[in-house]
């Protein structure tokens, strides 16, 4: 069966430190897998997309790893600031078709000053 | 610029009575979903399209209607809401190719009562 696991499913941090959301998928076959942020009250935004051949990428303060052989990838935020406060959902995408995405239910993240 | 729009963005109605969810995106996407998304269950697929005129159930159908009579549109109809249909709903677009990330609408919180 499709699945995909976040954790924790909550999280609170000081602003400025950092921190990491682990993502555990037995999404089959793998296409590629995309890290979403999403504030209160909005829609999912993508952060970052990880390909199979792909073993980390940045953009800005978040880093995004897969480790397709164990079928597992983190999404680490360096130095946080309060605008971070969002759940991040991990999506996997399998093959082709508009009915192909599998989503985590997300990591609640708190940033407090 | 590229979205996708809903409409309403909340929404308080009584069992029974139809209601429609709007959705538009501009980015001449094929792909359009409709998701609802409940605490502790994450996103979960109600209907999506694969182009004009093409719709399919996803994991949680029952109860809704879509229709795809133009490339832009996808709206959403309960015909006959009930209280287990209270959620908050989102569309998203995105184009075919399985790479392709997700463009979500603001969401439309549904209430009823």
């Amino acid at each position: 069966k499709n699945q995909v696991e976040q954790s924790p499913q909550s999280l609170i941090i000081l602003e400025g430190k950092n921190c990491t959301l682990q993502c555990n998928y037995t999404v089959s076959p793998f296409s590629n897998l995309r890290w979403y942020k999403q504030d209160t009250g909005r829609g999912p935004v993508s952060l970052t997309i990880m390909t199979f051949s792909e073993n980390t990428k940045s953009n800005g303060r978040y880093t995004a790893t897969l480790d397709a052989d164990t079928k597992q990838s983190s999404l680490h935020i360096t130095a946080s600031q309060l605008s971070d406060s969002a759940s991040y959902i991990c999506v996997v995408s399998a093959g082709t078709g508009a009915n192909n995405l599998f989503f985590g239910t997300g990591t609640r993240l708190t940033v407090i000053p | 610029e590229a979205q996708v729009t809903q409409n309403p963005r909340y929404l308080i109605t009584v069992t029974g009575k139809k209601l429609t969810v709007t959705c538009s995106q501009n980015m001449n996407h094929e792909y359009m979903s409709w998701y609802r998304q409940d605490p502790g269950l994450g996103l979960r697929q109600i209907y999506y399209s694969m182009n004009v005129e093409v719709t399919d159930k996803g994991d949680v159908p029952e109860g809704y209607k879509v229709s795809r009579k133009e490339k832009r549109n996808f709206p959403l109809i309960l015909e006959s809401p009930s209280p287990n249909q209270t959620s908050l709903y989102f569309c998203a677009s995105r184009e075919r190719q399985g790479w392709s990330r997700a463009f979500f609408g603001q969401g439309t919180r549904l209430t009823v009562v």
